[in-house]
C-alpha cells in the first residue's frame, strides 16, 4: 500500500514564500504530483516529478528526492489567491494507467 | 477541450433511494477514476477503468455502490440504497498520460 504525509495547516504572509512537504511510503514509486484544491473546486494539476531535482513553473516549484521518500512544493511571491488545499500524490508503479493515491491535503492560508 | 464532465453537480436525495452519478471524460484519455472526497477520509480511490475494464475496485466501500463503463466516453457510479453516510462529493477523473484531470464533482447529499 500506499501513505503520504503531508501538513495539515499552513499559514503565510502575502508576497512571502512558503513550502509545503510531503514524505511518503509506496512499494514502488512512479512519479509525485501536486495538485492545488479551491474551496468548492476540483483537484487542479500543477506539477510531477518523476526524477529527483527541483521542477519549476512560473511561482510554483516542485522538488523530488527519491532516496528520501521526500518531496515539496514551493510557492513564492505569495498572492491571495493562492489560499487553498494542496494535496501531494503518488502512482505506486507505472504499468498501465494505474491511479493516484492523495495525501490527507494542505490547506494554506495567505494572510495580509 | 470541455474537460471531464459530471453531472448532475449536485444532488439531495433521501436516504434508501437510488443515485446514480454521471461522467464524461476527455475524449482520447484510456483510464477513468472515481474518488469521493470527505473532510474525514480525504480524496478516496473509489474504482478505476483502463480502456473501459474495471481494474480495481476494492475501494468501493459496500455492495450498494456499482459502476458502469458501457464505453469510452461515459462511465455512471451508481448507490443502491443510498445512506446519509454517502454524503460527500464524488470526483470523477481521466488521464491520458501523466495528468489527471478531474470533472467538477458531484456533491451528494443523502439525507
Amino acid at each position: 500500500g500506499q501513505s503520504l504525509e503531508q501538513p495539515s495547516e499552513v499559514t503565510a504572509v502575502e508576497g512571502a514564500i512558503v513550502q509545503i512537504n510531503c514524505t511518503y511510503q509506496t512499494s514502488g514509486f512512479y512519479g509525485l504530483s501536486w495538485y492545488q484544491q479551491h474551496d468548492g473546486g476540483a483537484p487542479t494539476f500543477l506539477s510531477y516529478n518523476a526524477l529527483d531535482g527541483l521542477e519549476e513553473t512560473g511561482r510554483f516549484s516542485s522538488f523530488l528526492s527519491r532516496s528520501d521518500s521526500y518531496g515539496y512544493l514551493l510557492l513564492q511571491e505569495l498572492q491571495m489567491k493562492d489560499s487553498a488545499s494542496y494535496f501531494c500524490a503518488v502512482r505506486d508503479h507505472g504499468s498501465g494507467n494505474t491511479p493516484l493515491v492523495f495525501g490527507k491535503g494542505t490547506r494554506l492560508s495567505v494572510i495580509a | 477541450d470541455a474537460g471531464v464532465i459530471q453531472s448532475p453537480r449536485h444532488e439531495v436525495t433521501e436516504m434508501g433511494q437510488e443515485v446514480t452519478l454521471r461522467c464524461k471524460p476527455i475524449s482520447g484519455h484510456n483510464s477513468l477514476f472515481w474518488y469521493r472526497q470527505t473532510m474525514m477520509r480525504g480524496l478516496e480511490l473509489l474504482i478505476y477503468f483502463n480502456n473501459n475494464v474495471p481494474i480495481d475496485d476494492s475501494g468501493m466501500p459496500e455492495d450498494r455502490f456499482s459502476a458502469k463503463m458501457p464505453n469510452a466516453s461515459f462511465s455512471t457510479l451508481k448507490i443502491q440504497p443510498s445512506e446519509p453516510r454517502d454524503s460527500a462529493v464524488y470526483f470523477c477523473a481521466s488521464r491520458g498520460n501523466n495528468e489527471q484531470f478531474f470533472g467538477p464533482g458531484t456533491r451528494l447529499t443523502v439525507l
